[in-house]
């Protein structure tokens, strides 16, 4: 069974940059997939903010591209998710996710970990 | 980007109705590339159907999508007291869009 759990800071100052990694066990990220990351807004609906590749290429979403870094260390079947200069409007309960190939649906989520920003 | 439009908003319904969902994308999805999730409060979406009608493992038979080009549809065939969550459809083009959520309400 596939399974995903976030980890980094719940609370980030604003024009600082959020940190979060997302473990991954029971699937080798080098076997394949796209690896995602995904935010909702308290009360709002989901937004994709990028993927990655197992071989290290990296989509974004165009609103979030000039501040979104995705990464992947195979060593340790895990990718990360870097968001600079936030501010208050990146509060949101972040998911990360696998993503099918070919047709594009995500199959598998993380549970979600929520961080705020705010001084 | 492809823009996935949900309605109603809310739906409110009692146990053993028909629920039917609707999602409308500002242009054409492949078949194979419509998704929808369920919601349930604080917890992770999961996923229940994709490529337009096939469940996902464990999803039961009250659950079935529909539908092509523009216009996808997903129907709960007779709501169960555990089917109360919001549902939003998913698509990948050249990006990963999802719609805004349909919320389905006990009335």
């Amino acid at each position: 069974q596939v399974q995903l759990q976030e980890s980094g800071p719940g609370l980030v100052k604003p024009s600082e940059t959020l940190s979060l990694t997302c473990a991954v066990s029971g699937y080798s990220i080098s076997s394949g997939y796209y690896w995602v990351w995904i935010r909702q807004p308290p009360g709002k609906g989901l937004e994709w903010i990028g993927n990655i590749y197992h071989g290290g290429s990296a989509d974004y979403n165009p609103s979030l591209k000039s501040r979104v870094t995705i990464s992947v260390d195979m060593s340790k079947n895990q990718f990360s998710l870097k968001l600079s200069s936030v501010t208050a409007a990146d509060t949101a309960v972040y998911f990360c996710a696998r993503r099918v190939y070919s047709s594009g649906y995500v199959d598998y989520w993380g549970q979600g970990t929520l961080v705020t920003v705010s001084s | 980007e492809i823009v996935l439009t949900q309605f109603p908003g809310t739906l409110s319904l009692s146990p053993g109705e028909r629920a039917t969902l609707s999602c409308r994308a500002s242009q054409s999805v492949a078949g194979s590339h419509l998704a929808w999730h369920q919601q349930k409060p604080g917890q992770a979406p999961r996923l229940l159907i994709y490529g337009t009608s096939s469940r996902a493992t464990g999803i039961p038979d009250r659950f079935s999508g529909s539908g092509s080009g523009t216009d996808f549809t997903l129907t709960i065939s007779r709501l169960e007291p555990e089917d109360f969550a919001v549902y939003y459809c998913q698509q990948f083009g050249t990006s990963l869009t999802f719609g805004g959520g349909t919320k389905v309400e006990i009335k």
